[in-house]
């Protein structure tokens, strides 16, 4: 079956770093996505990958590695604005997304 | 530019009662989709439409039904509505279907089955 894992929640404090983990298994593959979701808003694009590496947008980067199955989520700097869930979804071979259960983040002062 | 727009914000529903969720979007996006999200569960794919005129059935279709008469409305039906179709649904775009397009959601609709 397709399967996405990622924690389901975590904790940081405000100004230092955290990576979000998440591993897929899917049939076929056609790249990696990352949503930001507040808590009772929408979701909203953070980062697309398809190829392996790390791909930097400002604070925020994505890893994936796809003979692992994995990719991360880098935040730096963290801000209390950031407190939010972080979703990961694969593209599978039909050009669906699965989605993973998405994980918590909780900014300490 | 609004986007996306779905409504009812929420709702609260009896049993068996029939229920359409609305959903516009302005951007002249080509894929249209409903999913659900359920706490501890990822968002479930309940129907999509790669373009006007056409819909697929997702991972969880049973009880949902869904219309693409023109490019910008894509509403969501519940038929006969039970209890375990509470949840939060989320209508989105994309430019195109069967791509690796970005999708881009709505606000989201909250409905509750009694």
């Amino acid at each position: 079956g397709q399967n996405i894992d990622q924690p389901t929640e975590m904790t940081a404090t405000e100004g230092a770093i955290v990576q979000i983990n998440c591993t897929y298994q899917t049939s076929g593959f056609n790249g990696l996505f990352w949503y930001q979701q507040h808590a009772g808003e929408a979701p909203t694009f953070l980062s697309y990958n398809v190829l392996d590496g790390l791909e930097e947008k400002g604070r925020f980067s994505s890893f994936l590695s796809r003979s692992k199955g994995y990719s991360y989520l880098l935040l730096k700097e963290l801000q209390m604005k950031d407190s939010a869930s972080y979703l990961c979804a694969a593209l599978d071979s039909n050009y669906q997304l699965i989605w993973g259960a998405g994980t918590k983040l909780i900014i300490k002062p | 530019i609004a986007g996306i727009t779905q409504a009812p914000t929420s709702q609260i529903l009896a049993a068996g009662r029939r229920m359409t969720l609305r959903c516009t979007q302005d951007m002249r996006h080509n894929a249209m989709y409903w999913y659900r999200q359920d706490l501890g569960l990822g968002l479930r794919l309940i129907h999509y439409s790669n373009t006007a005129g056409t819909t697929g059935k997702g991972e969880v279709p049973d009880g949902y039904s869904v219309s693409r008469a023109n490019t910008d409305d894509f509403p969501l039906t519940l038929a006969s509505a039970v209890p375990s179709q509470t949840s939060v649904y989320f209508c989105a775009s994309s430019e195109a279907g069967g791509s690796t397009d970005t999708q881009y959601f709505g606000p989201g609709t909250r409905l509750t089955v009694l």
